[in-house]
């Protein structure tokens, strides 16, 4: 089992809707998790960050984790036809890390598009 | 400020030949990884370096070396390049923060 799960999609939504992204993890040591975002032929770009459990929002964007059931959310309000990228979900484990060198390991994207 | 800049931006190898990709950084940060993304796999990490002189394998090494130049540059090199190495690299540094990488804008690399 890989240690990051993540649906592949594709997602499509109407302008407009909330978007809801999920992931989950089988390793309960892992204590961060990114949101990473892809557009198209691109390098990824990070969204949103947050350590252990609870909830983190910027902006449109709302980030979830629960750590009791190793579930990680990423809520999109009022999607924008801008939105329309690949988005990644990514933990990193203080365990594997030494030096200042963090070691992240991704799920497979959701590409998601937002239709206007 | 340019960010993480990778070279060359496209290639096309034979099987066996040898290339080397290119990636610099001018955020003064310590870490640089080295990554590569198949349809259905996702990104993997193949060689990273906490700092300048060290470099560790990551979780896809077979067929690659890596130097770190300097602290601004951190090269891949395929040595007989394979079919199998067909992919996207990106290459990432991190100013040591956990989970804060910024990537490169990436490497597509044709193996035929």
């Amino acid at each position: 089992q890989k240690e990051v799960e993540q649906d592949p999609g594709p997602l499509s939504v109407p302008e407009g809707a909330i978007v809801s992204l999920n992931c989950t993890y089988s390793n309960s040591a892992f204590q961060y998790f990114m949101w990473y975002r892809q557009y198209s032929r691109k390098g990824p770009e990070l969204l949103m960050y947050t350590y252990s459990s609870g909830n983190k929002e910027d902006g449109r964007f709302t980030a979830q984790v629960d750590k009791s059931s190793k579930y990680i959310s990423l809520f999109i309000r009022d999607s924008q036809p801008s939105d329309s990228a690949t988005y990644l979900c990514a933990t990193e484990n203080v365990a594997y890390s030494g030096a200042g060198s963090y070691q992240l390991t991704f799920g497979k994207g959701t590409k998601l598009s937002v239709i206007p | 400020n340019a960010g993480v800049t990778q070279t060359p931006k496209f290639q096309v190898l034979k099987t066996g030949q040898s290339m080397t990709l290119q990636c610099a950084q001018d955020m003064n940060h310590n870490s640089m990884y080295w990554y590569r993304q198949d349809p259905g796999m996702g990104l993997r990490l193949i060689y990273y370096s906490a700092s300048e002189g060290t470099t560790d394998k990551g979780e896809v090494p077979n067929g690659y070396n890596v130097s770190r130049l300097n602290k601004r540059e951190f090269s891949l090199r395929l040595e007989s390049a394979a079919p199998s190495q067909t992919s996207v690299y990106f290459c990432a540094s991190s100013p040591g923060v956990a989970g804060q990488q910024y990537f490169g804008p990436g490497t597509r690399l044709t193996v035929t």
